[in-house]
């Protein structure tokens, strides 16, 4: 059974650094995209990026180009999404997701992780 | 970058009803559209693929149409758990990947 679980809820100050995880299991994690969707309080979906864990590749919404760095240690089958200073408009609910094996639908989510900035 | 435009914001529709919710894009997607819904407190669960395909254990009363630039998902007799937020997603000519702003579906 392919499973995204997600690192747990997180409170940080602005200006402070930040990096969530997301550990994969159940299919070759190699082998697949694994990217980020955000949900900011009461709004809809905003895809953030994704990465390839055979070799790295990594691509970014402009919207989001330079201010987050997705990573992954394909030893541990885990993901990151990280923040080097963080606005209080970062609070949002960041998920995990996991495209398919030909098409950038995303047919596998994690459970999300609830990021709340705030001074 | 392509927008993805959803229609209406909310729709609300009464047990056993049908619901057609609408997707527009700015620009040619062809089939590469998803639909997705997401209750209260829960990630988004994809519903349809390839704008007509549903999803591994998507009930028959979910279905999608259309290609280009104009899609529609159908849920022919609403059932208390599909009362929801409706999302479509176009997976063309990337980055970026975009939403649409979504649908709400409510109890009438």
């Amino acid at each position: 059974e392919v499973q995204l679980v997600q690192s747990g809820a997180e409170v940080k100050k602005p200006g402070q650094s930040l990096k969530i995880s997301c550990k994969g299991s159940g299919y070759s994690f190699t082998n697949y995209w694994i990217g980020w969707v955000r949900q900011m309080p009461g709004k809809g979906l905003e895809w953030m990026g994704i990465i390839y864990p055979g070799d790295s590749d990594t691509r970014y919404s402009p919207s989001f180009q330079g201010q987050v760095t997705i990573s992954a240690d394909k030893s541990i089958s885990t993901a990151y999404l990280q923040w080097s200073s963080l606005k209080a408009s970062d609070t949002a609910m960041y998920y995990c997701v996991r495209p398919s094996s030909s098409w950038f639908y995303f047919d596998y989510w994690g459970q999300g992780t609830l990021v709340t900035v705030s001074s | 970058e392509i927008v993805m435009t959803q229609s209406p914001a909310t729709l609300s529709v009464s047990p056993g009803e049908r619901a057609t919710l609408s997707c527009r894009a700015s620009q040619s997607v062809s089939s590469n559209l998803a639909w997705y819904h997401q209750k209260p407190g829960q990630a988004p669960r994809l519903l349809i693929y390839g704008a007509s395909t549903r999803a591994t254990g998507v009930p028959a009363r979910f279905s999608g149409s259309g290609s280009g630039t104009e899609f529609t998902l159908t849920i022919s007799s609403l059932q208390s758990e599909d009362f929801a937020v409706y999302y479509c997603q176009h997976y063309t000519n990337w980055p970026p990947l975009t939403f649409g702003g979504g649908t709400k579906v409510e109890i009438k």
